[in-house]
């Protein structure tokens, strides 16, 4: 089925530990989108990309790295993950058309 | 299959007239309702929200709908601002999981 398709769906990590939360999509979508979702503050950009070979901040990229080699993929790297991460990350893709968010990931960095 | 829609990828919009956003949902275990804002380059804000027990919640020029038998909510805002032109979301949730389930937005335009 088309859409987008991220995983894992739940991760606990111990701080200073790295991840790659994977995030793929089929529609070709230029535009992807990662935010994280913490209570009272909606979601909150934290990197995205226009196309292939092209990255940029949003509001909170501090601790995240991202590539976009393909089209379709677009994982968000946690670095050295801190208790400040843990969140519910949603990745997205998008055309003029609309959004398509993925199911999400709960992480809890302990 | 989306069990959050927004069947309109945009709506224009008179400035001083009345917005109506609308959003259907599949998901009879559903019973929370939002409604998102997005400007370009940032993430979506929150703006209102209704909870399964109403059928209206009004929060200045903003008012969302819920019809629960028609599995159908909307966002009213009225009179409608050129700060307004952004994109919304319709999301949902349930008891049993605090994961949101969003719609694929509606852009709004206020025209001048």
């Amino acid at each position: 089925n088309a859409g987008v398709t991220q995983t894992p769906k739940f991760q606990v990590l111990k701080t200073g530990q790295s991840m790659t939360l994977q995030c793929a999509q089929d529609m070709n979508h230029e535009y992807m989108s990662w935010y994280r979702q913490d209570p009272g503050m909606g979601l909150r950009l934290i990197h995205y990309s226009v196309g292939a070979g092209i990255t940029d901040q949003g509001e909170v990229p501090n601790g995240y790295n991202v590539s976009r080699s393909t089209t379709e993929d677009f994982p968000l790297r946690l670095l050295s993950a801190a208790p400040s991460q843990t969140s519910v990350y949603f990745c997205a893709s998008s055309t003029n058309d609309g959004y398509t968010f993925g199911s999400g990931t709960r992480l809890t960095v302990v | 299959d989306q069990q959050v829609k927004q069947n309109s990828p945009s709506l224009s919009v008179q400035e001083g007239r009345i917005s109506i956003l609308n959003c259907d949902y599949t998901n009879s275990m559903f019973d929370y309702f939002l409604w998102y804002k997005k400007y370009p380059a940032e993430g979506p804000t929150f703006l209102i929200s209704i909870s399964s027990i109403k059928d209206k919640n009004e929060d200045g020029r903003f008012t969302v709908f819920l019809n629960k038998s028609a599995k159908h909510l909307s966002l009213h805002i009225v009179p409608s601002q050129p700060g307004d032109s952004a994109v919304y979301f319709c999301a949902a949730t349930g008891v049993s999981d605090d994961k949101i389930i969003f719609g694929k937005g509606t852009r709004l335009h206020i025209l001048p």
